[in-house]
């Protein structure tokens, strides 16, 4: 069965530090998200991504935050200068159609900035 | 803005017990709405969704929701729990006719004790 998946599983970084957090989406998928959890809180929205270009973003994702998808099957999720706070795990997401089609996730990214 | 309230962060049953996991959501117009499932260290994996259809929702696992709007509720139910049951549950909305972000509650703790 096609699954979502992500690398590298567990980035420990530096503050200050860029990371980028790497994902395949299912092949056949056209709609790309990113959320990400903060130990104890709930997952939060961070920014969707279909045609080519960020559909909607939330207020968490600033200027720091960028997505891109390179090629036919990467889709990334880069922070330029991380902070202590954006330790979390992050998760990719993607979805065949509009609406009402499943959104299938990856394991994650837990990201320590230390 | 969309919302949705999941009461008790931590539910504890018996082997063999009902499951209830509640969820309340807030919206002007019916939207869709899924409960995910969490198992330690894995991402999340859809239990079932309600998208306009039929108000008694049949997922994986033998647990089932309804989505009752006079009470903006979409419950979480399973007749008798299994230890493997235990793990994290998030119920999320996504407003129709977005970009299809989820909106998640706050999650609960499902244990499930011998």
């Amino acid at each position: 069965e096609p699954e979502v998946t992500q690398t590298p599983s567990h980035q420990v970084t530096q503050m200050g530090q860029e990371v980028i957090l790497r994902c395949v989406p299912i092949s056949n998928h056209l709609y790309f998200y990113w959320y990400r959890q903060i130990l104890g809180q709930k997952v939060e929205f961070l920014v969707s991504f279909y045609n080519n270009e960020i559909s909607e973003k939330s207020e968490i994702f600033d200027d720091q935050f960028s997505v891109e998808r390179p090629d036919g099957s990467n889709f990334t999720l880069k922070i330029r200068s991380t902070k202590l706070e954006d330790s979390a795990m992050y998760f990719c997401a993607s979805k065949r159609g509009p609406d009402t089609d499943t959104q299938y996730f990856g394991p994650g990214t837990r990201l320590t900035v230390l | 803005a969309q919302s949705v309230t999941q009461l008790g962060s931590h539910v504890s049953v018996s082997e063999g017990a009902l499951v209830l996991l509640r969820c309340n959501y807030s919206s002007s117009v019916p939207p869709y709405l899924f409960w995910y499932v969490q198992y330690p260290n894995q991402g999340l994996q859809l239990l079932l969704k309600y998208t306009s259809a039929a108000t008694l929702v049949k997922g994986i696992n033998g647990f089932e929701a309804e989505f009752k709007k006079s009470e903006t509720s979409f419950h979480l139910t399973k007749p008798s729990a299994h230890m493997s049951d235990a793990a994290e549950y998030f119920c999320a909305v996504t407003p129709s006719g977005n970009t299809g972000k989820l909106i998640f509650g706050q999650g609960t703790t499902l244990q499930v004790k011998p």
